[in-house]
């Protein structure tokens, strides 16, 4: 099954903060998030594994809350460049293979 | 290090045509995924490939195919092609075929395919 977004979009100024949220109805091995600029490729973010452990590349943080099923995205002191669509992706047979089933999506538009 | 590459970025074809769709992974990288992205759908996946060897399938119809080269490139085929196939067709690259900690998966330009 497909995850869960929320929100669907989300307006800031810069400076300003953000979470989003990607939860799953099925128990979660990893969760993979991804920003994609519009007309562009979707960028590699970070990977949250369940245990907790983190890796990303950008100054962009996240949680892995296994109980509830869910991931948050955090994103503080927002930039003009922060702007897109943000996806979660989760494997679907725990990591096995590299295919992944992404979320419908987190519009962020990041105003001056 | 080049990213992964894609071609051709933008194809127009009409009902009943084919289609074929190229992926150049990053150098190094052995594992190569392929995505459509459409407004109503989001990010499906398609299928993955390893050593040239098809490692998992996505909910699409036969029309769909692909292949993977002893150079990692890999291609994708529309057959028939129905207005419903008008998409972005990402393809995504990593080294492993196993999604971990240290597997990121990077995403080319894509294709963008209109169907007339």
């Amino acid at each position: 099954q497909q995850p869960v977004q929320s929100p669907q979009a989300v307006i800031l100024r810069e400076g300003e903060d953000a979470v989003i949220n990607c939860s799953s109805s099925k128990a979660l091995y990893s969760v993979h998030w991804y920003r994609q600029k519009h007309g562009e490729a979707p960028v590699f973010l970070m990977i949250l594994l369940k245990g907790g452990e983190q890796k990303g590349h950008e100054k962009i943080s996240a949680s892995f809350n296994e109980k509830k099923q869910q991931s948050s995205l955090y994103l503080t002191a927002s930039q003009l460049s922060y702007s897109g669509t943000y996806f979660c992706g989760t494997p679907v047979d725990g990591g096995a293979t590299n295919k992944l089933i992404f979320g419908t999506g987190t519009l962020l538009a990041v105003q001056p | 290090k080049a990213g992964v590459t894609q071609t051709p970025r933008y194809l127009i074809k009409t009902r009943g045509q084919q289609v074929t769709l190229s992926c150049s992974p990053i150098s190094g990288h052995r594992s190569v995924s392929w995505y459509q992205q459409t407004p109503g759908q989001g990010l499906q996946f398609l299928f993955e490939y390893f050593s040239e060897t098809q490692r998992n399938k996505g909910n699409f119809p036969g029309r769909f195919s692909g292949r993977q080269f002893s150079n990692s490139r890999s291609e994708m085929n529309v057959s028939t092609l129905e207005l419903g196939d008008s998409a972005l067709y990402l393809c995504a690259s990593s080294l492993s075929p196993l999604a971990g900690p240290y597997n990121e998966q990077f995403f080319g330009p894509g294709t963008r395919l209109t169907v007339l």
